[in-house]
Order: structure tokens, then sequence, then C-alpha cells
């Protein structure tokens, strides 16, 4: 069974930086592509983040570019998101999802249960 | 920036189809969109109903359906059920590795 759980959210300031991670298990991690997804309050889903499955490739949503960084290290079946430069409106839930091919396309086929960043003074 | 768009409501009778659109703020969608569906209800994480504009998953039921409309990807379901009152997602591929969604449509049956 895919397993995948984020960890790393916390209240943190406005201009100031977090790491959240994705424990991935239960399939071939090296093979699949991984996102983030993100859902602030009372807003829908906003796609933030993909890697490829080597990590060589990574690809961000235009508000994130700059600010953001994503990683994996495919030894330790994790992804990682580097965010930077926080504002108030990424205050949001962030979740780590399995795309079902290499990357870049396929669909997103498993989600984690999200792990919650606020930015606020 | 481009938007996806959908209905945000929509209301069908039991056992009436009623079909969901997504589109683009500006171009149509087609093939190359890679237009994917989700059911999405509170607490619970999306759960695939259409990808690729019209392959189902494994286990979903054949009432629903994915195609492409005119400029819009579209989703049908057939059939409707009173389980199936819920949000319903869609998300396409732009290129380039981005994905955009939608703002969700809402259906009562």
């Amino acid at each position: 069974e895919v397993q995948l759980l984020e960890s790393g959210g916390v209240l943190v300031q406005p201009g100031e930086s977090l790491r959240l991670s994705c424990a991935a298990s239960g399939f071939d991690f090296s093979k699949y592509a991984m996102n983030w997804v993100r859902r602030a309050p009372g807003k829908g889903l906003e796609w933030v983040s993909g890697i490829s499955s080597s990590g060589g490739t990574t690809y961000y949503a235009e508000t994130m570019k700059g600010r953001f960084i994503m990683s994996r290290d495919n030894s330790k079946t994790t992804v990682y998101l580097e965010m930077n430069s926080l504002r108030v409106d990424d205050t949001a839930f962030y979740f780590c999802v399995k795309l079902t091919t290499g990357g870049p396309r396929g669909y997103f086929d498993s989600w984690g249960q999200g792990t919650l960043v606020t930015v606020s003074s | 920036q481009t938007l996806v768009t959908q209905e945000p409501s929509f209301s069908v009778s039991p056992g009436g189809t009623v079909t969901l659109t997504c589109g683009l703020s500006s171009g149509s969608v087609s093939t190359t969109h890679y237009a994917t569906w989700y059911q999405q209800t509170p607490g619970q994480p999306p759960h695939s109903l259409i990808y690729n504009t019209n392959t189902r998953p494994s286990g979903v039921p054949d009432r629903f359906s994915g195609s492409i409309l005119g400029s819009k990807a579209a989703l049908t379901i057939t059939g409707a059920q009173l389980d199936d009152e819920s949000d319903y997602l869609c998300v396409l591929y732009l290129g380039s590795g981005i994905w955009k969604f939608g703002g969700g449509t809402k259906l009562t049956v």
C-alpha cells in the first residue's frame, strides 16, 4: 500500500524559511515523479511543484519559482520542499502527491494527508 | 496567468445524466492537456475518476466517462446516484511539467 507521510509544517513569520518532508513507502519510489500540491484555507487545490523520478528535473508554479526548491533523496525515499521568503498567502495544507509516471505527465494517483504551514506575524 | 475553469455548481436528478466541463481561460483544451478528473469529499484525498482525458482507472464505474466537448474537457455521469453528490475537480497539464487545478464543481443529486 502506498503511503505518503508529510511533516515539517509549523507556524512561521513572514519572510522566514521552512522545509517540508514527505516519507514515501509501499512502491518503487525511484521510478515515480513526485509533486507538492497545496490548499489554502477556503480555497481550492493549487499545484506547487514537481520533481522527476531521478530528481534531475524540477518544475514550479509561477508564484513559487525562485522561492521554493523541491528535491528528493531516493535512498531515503523522501521528497523535500524548501520554502523561502514565506508570505502570509503561503498559508495552506501542503500535500505530497505521487504521479503515475517518472514524469512529467501521468496523473496524481496517491496523496498524503497533508501538513499545515501557517505564515503569520 | 492561465486559469482552469469549471462550473461552480451543477444539479442533476437521480438517474439523470450530467456533463461537467473543464476549460482554459485562454485557448482550447485538447488531449495534450491530459485532463484528469477527481471526486473529492471533505477530509479525504481526491479520488481519480478519469485520466488522460477519457481513461478510467480500474474500479471506477463505467457510468463515469471523459471526453473533449468543443473546446473543453468534459466529465459525463450517466445514471447519477445519490452517492455521486460531491465536488468534482479537474486538473490539466499545461506543458513543461506544469499542472493547473480547476476550482471544482459542486454537484447536487
